[in-house]
């Protein structure tokens, strides 16, 4: 059973350019939520998605950020118009979404440098 | 929502020594608690957790003590050694919620 996956591991755009990172949670997880980290910092939560839904974006900025997790496929962060302070680490998590559980694996991360 | 504290922000132990961390949570709603491990550059890693109806969980070297009246858990490690130097991160959500993150814990084993 494959754990998380995100890609691009590495991220590299220029002010004004779009990112799109994507997560494909484990086999069987139906839970997403995407954190990000900046350097020697922290995890901070961003949105947390279910298949189609967005059950709770407390933690995205009000503009350039959206997120998705279609019904098949992977869940995408994006980002427009990138700015350099958006440089850090995004890391997805999945969970099963069992009663009862929370239990959250990572992926790698997405290295995200904006120039 | 959910604030996590987590203290220390560093800690220096020499190998052999025990390290502990310290967080604490305001939801008195949440019931789930992990703690993550974290290498330089790598994802973090799950490496013990305890739900609200245990007071206390150990695997091996590791134990986790949950107070949930004061609304604190900790971290034990036992026995450090080099390779459990890392950052490790405390969390606290309920149930499939989002999960609020500690600040982190910069730990160091000196050999």
């Amino acid at each position: 059973n494959a754990g998380v996956m995100q890609n691009p591991r590495h991220l590299v755009r220029r002010r004004g350019q779009e990112a799109r990172l994507r997560c494909s949670p484990m086999k069987g997880h139906s839970h997403v939520y995407w954190y990000r980290q900046l350097p020697e910092e922290g995890l901070k939560f961003m949105v947390y998605l279910q298949k189609e839904n967005i059950i709770d974006e407390s933690g995205m900025p009000k503009e350039r950020f959206s997120a998705e997790f279609p019904k098949e496929g992977p869940s995408i962060l994006r980002i427009q118009q990138v700015v350099r302070g958006d440089s850090a680490a995004y890391f997805c998590a999945s969970s099963p979404g069992d009663a009862g559980a929370g239990t959250q694996y990572f992926g790698p991360g997405t290295r995200l440098l904006v120039l | 929502g959910e604030n996590v504290e987590q203290h220390p922000s560093t800690l220096s132990v020499q190998e052999g020594d025990s390290a502990v961390i310290k967080c604490t949570y305001s939801d008195s709603a949440s019931n789930y608690f992990p703690w993550y491990k974290q290498e330089l550059g790598k994802r973090p890693q799950l490496i013990i957790d305890i739900r609200s109806n245990v007071g206390e969980k150990k695997d091996q070297r590791i134990a986790v003590t949950l107070n949930k009246t004061a609304k604190h858990f900790s971290l034990h490690i036992t026995e450090t050694q080099p390779e459990d130097s890392a950052v490790y991160f405390c969390a606290a959500c309920r149930g499939t919620d989002d999960m609020r993150f500690g600040a982190g814990t910069r730990l160091t084993v000196k050999p």
